[in-house]
């Protein structure tokens, strides 16, 4: 069974700061990882999705980083904003089934 | 583009009720899931479809129903509600299985007292 583990549980940045989100899971033979984003009550955004053959993905101000080998992904948000507060979770996608990760709750302060 | 859409957004349930969660998508995808969130938990696969006439069963079934009839609805039936089952809800579907983007519906909040 696919473990999905996120840390830390919870980070808080000054405004500028760079955030570094770490995902990890347990199983290898996935088909792709996917970062989202979630505001308190509302749904969830995809910001990043990652092939098992790719080693990086880039958007804007953000970067998501994979080592399938060793069971790890980074998401990486430069100069970081109060509007980036929010919950983060990583998926790992294995055939037709999606394994999350519990999230990362960031706090960015002005 | 209405993409993933879920009804109802906000529902109170007595323990012992039934209700669906209603799921629709209109980009004819094959694959269409539900899940459920709690707090500190992340999501875990409720069921999953993999076509019309084609369900299972994912991590927690336990107290949920679902059928495919059609491409592109997929509805959740709580037959007896539990206040366990107090939770936020959420539909995805993609285009099969590997490599493709799963995409979500805004999320059902569900409360059982």
């Amino acid at each position: 069974k696919q473990e999905v583990t996120q840390i830390p549980a919870a980070l808080s940045v000054p405004e500028g700061e760079n955030l570094v989100l770490n995902c990890s899971f347990t199983d290898s033979a996935i088909y792709n990882l996917q970062w989202f984003r979630q505001d308190p009550g509302k749904g969830l955004t995809s910001l990043l999705l990652i092939q098992s053959s790719q080693r990086e993905q880039t958007s804007g101000r953000l970067n998501a980083s994979l080592d399938k080998s060793s069971g790890r992904s980074t998401l990486y948000i430069a100069a970081s904003q109060p509007g980036d507060s929010a919950t983060y979770l990583c998926a790992v996608r294995d055939d037709y089934k999606l394994s999350f990760g519990a999230g990362t709750t960031v706090t960015v302060r002005a | 583009n209405a993409g993933v859409t879920q009804t109802p957004k906000f529902q109170v349930l007595k323990t012992g009720q039934s209700m669906t969660l209603q799921c629709a998508q209109d980009m004819n995808h094959e694959y269409m899931s539900w899940y459920r969130q709690d707090p500190g938990m992340g999501l875990r696969l409720i069921h999953y479809s993999v076509g019309a006439g084609i369900t299972d069963q994912g991590e927690v079934p336990n107290g949920y129903n679902v059928s495919r009839s059609t491409t592109e609805d997929f509805p959740l039936r709580l037959l007896s509600a539990a206040p366990s089952q107090t939770s936020v809800y959420f539909c995805a579907s993609s285009s099969g299985r590997g490599g493709n983007t799963i995409y979500f519906g805004e999320g059902s909040w569900l409360t059982v007292v």
